[in-house]
């Protein structure tokens, strides 16, 4: 099976645009994950998506938000960005909950 | 919410030597506990996992024991070699996939 699949893979934005991030999850996985990955701070969980519904929210402003497509496919929208969104934002899929997750590539993004 | 604390930040270990990784987390009702390794430039990747009803789990040179009264969860890797170099991350979950993670390890085996 092709893995978890991330566009794009480097952006560069400027402070106060949007930003929409792209994840396609390994076929048959009806369960995505978008984390914010910084230096400082590790991986933090952003949301989680099943079926189209969000199940899961941590704890970031509502500047982010995300969907799930009818094919599991999954966007992330950052508005009014800051400098301190940049990151490196990495997708996960899995079948169901509490079962392996497998990450894409990432999206690395840059925020001046 | 759920709290995890992992340590130490950075590890060196000769080659050969084994390397542990302790994590701690803060929900008693955390019951799913993976292990990631990510290395540089590159996406994080499953090494182990343990659930709450399993105090220990081995996989070849790699174990995570479990010990849910005092909650905390270890990584041991034994034989190290130069490829075990990167950086390690645990996790916690105890609903659906909200993963709450440490804040990594960078594990350089030393030739």
């Amino acid at each position: 099976k092709a893995g978890v699949t991330q566009t794009p893979r480097y952006l560069i934005k400027t402070r106060g645009q949007q930003v929409t991030l792209s994840c396609s999850p390994i076929s048959g996985h009806r369960s995505v994950s978008w984390y914010q990955q910084t230096p400082g701070q590790g991986l933090q969980f952003l949301f989680e998506y099943f079926s189209e519904t969000q199940r899961n929210k941590g704890n970031f402003p509502g500047r982010f938000s995300g969907r799930q497509f009818s094919n599991s496919r999954s966007e992330m929208n950052v508005s009014t960005l800051e400098l301190g969104d940049s990151a490196l934002y990495l997708c996960a899929s899995s079948s169901l909950s509490l079962e392996t997750q497998y990450f894409g590539p990432g999206t690395r993004l840059l925020v001046l | 919410g759920e709290n995890v604390e992992q340590h130490p930040s950075t590890l060196s270990v000769q080659e050969g030597d084994s390397a542990v990784i302790k994590c701690t987390y803060s929900d008693s009702a955390s019951n799913y506990f993976p292990w990631y390794k990510q290395e540089l430039g590159k996406r994080p990747q499953l090494i182990i996992d343990i659930r709450s009803n399993v105090g220990e789990k081995k996989d070849q040179r790699i174990a995570v024991t479990l010990n849910k009264t005092a909650k905390h969860f270890s990584l041991h890797i034994t034989e190290t070699q130069p490829e075990d170099s990167a950086v390690y991350f645990c996790a916690a979950s105890s609903t659906g996939n909200q993963f709450y993670f440490g804040t990594g390890t960078s594990l350089t085996v030393i030739p």
